[in-house]
């Protein structure tokens, strides 16, 4: 069973920073199944990112991803208030044919 | 538009049964695969549920192999999920997303909340 690690639990920055966001897979995941959502309260989750690097419709390029094998990246180049979120990443492919990361808070500091 | 929207949800006692809907527009229904995913209170996203765009290929997380039955009608532009033997750890806000062809979930609904409790 393939288990993705996000890493750090809760991210504190400021407005106008650099926010990077970790995914770490138990075993290598192909860069075509790495997704990125982000949830905010009381939303539902929305895509921000998939095939590890392509941004979705309508993402602001401020939004990038990267990575390969176990190792995955999400990074806001420059926070924006409405970017204060939880995100999640996921694999699809391995058993279980979706997995989640157990998501990354990120705050205002 | 496109637009996913669950129902079905409520209370239900341990070892019930629930049937939830999701009714899909703006979009060919049969050119998709669909998620279940459901969210427990306060926790992170679990996938639950697939029924490939045909129909024909079926699966389900182990959490709720058994249990749970995933189905669609193309007719109704609807995905379906019978819950049986429900426990309270099956208490949680159940989206159902479309699934893409690389795997990611680009659609959403709002969610149904189910919640077993005695």
């Amino acid at each position: 069973e393939i288990v993705l690690t996000q890493s750090p639990g809760t991210l504190s920055l400021s407005p106008g920073e650099r926010a990077t966001l970790s995914c770490r897979a138990s075993q290598s995941v192909s860069s075509s199944y790495l997704a990125w959502y982000q949830q905010k309260p009381g939303q539902a989750p929305r895509l921000l990112i998939y095939g590890a690097s392509s941004r979705a419709t309508g993402v602001p390029d401020r939004f990038s991803g990267s990575g390969s094998g176990t190792d995955f990246t999400l990074t806001i180049s420059r926070l924006e208030p409405e970017d204060f979120a939880v995100y999640y990443c996921q694999q699809y492919g391995s058993s279980p044919l979706w997995t989640f990361g157990q998501g990354t808070k990120v705050e205002i500091k | 538009e496109v637009q996913l929207v669950e129902s079905g949800g409520g209370l239900v006692q341990p070892g019930g049964s629930l049937r939830l809907s999701c009714a899909v527009s703006g979009f060919s229904f049969t050119d998709y695969s669909m998620n279940w995913v459901r969210q427990a209170p306060g926790k992170g996203l679990e996938w639950v549920s697939y029924i490939r765009k045909s129909g024909n290929t079926i699966s389900y997380a182990d959490s709720v192999k058994g249990r749970f039955t995933i189905s669609r009608d193309s007719a109704k532009n609807s995905v379906y999920l019978q819950m049986n033997s429900l426990r309270a750890e099956d208490t949680a806000l159940y989206y159902c997303a479309r699934v893409r062809g690389s795997g990611d979930l680009d659609y959403w609904g709002q969610g149904t909340l189910v919640t077993v409790s005695s």
